[in-house]
């Protein structure tokens, strides 16, 4: 078990560049989610996977974003037209599904602190 | 929707000594988890420990306990002889039906030498 590992750990980019981040979840964990921090903040969902279903998106998930997790493995976050708000630290976090189908503990990753200029 | 609420931005302890860092959440199912999360500065989130809403023992973990009160809807963490090492960003969180977590908006604690 080598934990979550997000890549790359940061990142900074001018406003209207598109950028895109790689998360791999703990190995056999079958639900995959992506968080927003920031400063001084708790993480805020964004969307989550069950394999390589993405299941639920959050309102703060606007059109600019996308994600995905081809083969229900790593998972990207795409942000397109970047703008300066975007500024954040993105969390990913694995879990596997419980046998009695209730919530379990998530797992995080070290995140990639995105910076827009 | 569920909500966290962590009253407490900052505490601060002396090292030994003991610290309970509180969080009310509202909820209308009965099926969750609970769960208190660290992230020290420019590190990763860490589970600290976590309850199950239908157990009505206490969760410990060395040091770390929780006092769970459900009818009230609060959750706090005792922090037992706290260590130089505990100093970092505190989240409470709460897991249920949603499937995501709910975060509050955290404690800083402080650990005086």
């Amino acid at each position: 078990d080598t934990g979550v590992s997000q890549n790359p750990r940061h990142k900074i980019t001018k406003r209207g560049q598109n950028v895109t981040f790689r998360c791999d979840p703990i190995s056999e964990h079958n639900r995959l989610y992506w968080y927003r921090q920031t400063l001084g903040q708790g993480p805020e969902f964004l969307t989550y996977f069950q394999n390589e279903a993405q299941l639920e998106k959050s309102r703060l998930l606007s059109d600019r974003f996308s994600a995905e997790r081809p083969k229900g493995s790593f998972s990207t976050l795409e942000i397109q037209r970047t703008e300066q708000g975007d500024s954040a630290m993105y969390l990913c976090a694995s879990r596997s599904l419980g046998l009695a189908g209730v919530t379990d503990t998530q797992y995080f990753g070290p995140g990639t602190r995105l910076t827009v200029l | 929707a569920q909500t966290v609420t962590q009253s407490q931005p900052e505490m601060s302890v002396q090292e030994a000594e003991t610290v309970t860092l509180s969080c009310t959440y509202d909820t209308s199912e009965s099926d969750y988890y609970l769960f208190w999360y660290k992230q020290p500065p420019s590190r990763q989130m860490i589970l600290v420990i976590r309850q199950e809403a239908y157990k009505q023992q206490n969760a410990t973990e060395n040091r770390f306990s929780v006092n769970f009160q459900k009818a009230a809807k609060s959750f706090s963490l005792k922090i037992s002889d706290s260590q130089l090492g505990d100093a970092a960003m505190y989240f409470c969180a709460y897991g249920g039906s949603a499937r995501q977590l709910t975060f509050g908006s955290g404690t800083q604690l402080t650990v005086l030498p």
